[in-house]
């Protein structure tokens, strides 16, 4: 399956200030990207689907002003946290979908931290 | 947001049995069901995707059945061994996937 790299692994900021995540398609072309948000011991949740050229598409409930995501190439997705508060703290992966609908290749995840 | 449940949330197995847990999601509008291991640290690992009634896969001596006119999974793992120690996770498919909250299996040896 495809390699899928993202950075960095762990981040700590200050309140208020924006952290930008790459997420990094190693080996394989990602028209879709996928980013996903973890609460502790609660699951995966959808945040954002990322299309290589165009706007994404956010889920019910998330900030596309809170969460910007640019997907500028085929290989590089990025999601900035803008003005980040303690309640952003959190668990974020990407995943690239693959060459058919049905696989999607994940991250290692970044930890975001906001003190 | 669907409804994707896993249980239990968590199982302690001896090293040698077998164990398995479940995964319930919509039965309605049902396009796919992945299966997903996830070690600490690590990138979520695809096990397996299920896409019909009645499918069963195996992967070495992990397998998984679906059931999708009664909405559920079961994932089964045989001769446990320490390193299928991991968080396993299902999803369902909707464009994005709609986790569960995944059952984190420990085997003892």
């Amino acid at each position: 399956g495809a390699v899928v790299s993202q950075h960095p692994s762990r981040v700590i900021c200050k309140s208020g200030t924006s952290v930008k995540i790459e997420c990094r398609s190693l080996d394989f072309q990602a028209t879709t990207m996928f980013w996903y948000r973890q609460f502790p011991k609660k699951s995966l949740m959808l945040m954002a689907t990322s299309n290589e050229g165009s706007k994404a598409t956010y889920e019910q409930g998330v900030e596309k002003d809170k969460f910007l995501i640019n997907h500028a190439s085929l290989t590089l997705s990025t999601l900035t946290v803008t003005s980040a508060h303690p309640e952003d703290s959190s668990f974020y992966i990407c995943s690239t979908q693959g060459t058919s609908y049905n696989e999607q290749f994940f991250g290692p995840g970044t930890r975001l931290t906001v003190l | 947001i669907l409804n994707v449940e896993q249980s239990p949330q968590s199982l302690h197995v001896q090293e040698g049995d077998s164990t398995n847990f479940t995964c319930s999601f919509p039965s309605s509008n049902f396009y796919a069901l992945h299966w997903y291991r996830w070690e600490t640290a690590k990138s979520p690992e695809a096990l397996f995707v299920m896409t019909l009634n009645g499918d069963e896969k195996k992967k070495g001596r992990i397998s998984a059945t679906l059931n999708t006119k009664e909405g559920y999974s079961y994932l089964y793992i045989k001769g446990s061994q320490p390193e299928d120690s991991a968080t396993y996770l299902c999803a369902f498919k909707t464009g994005g996937l709609s986790f569960g909250a995944g059952t984190t299996v420990t085997v003892r040896a």
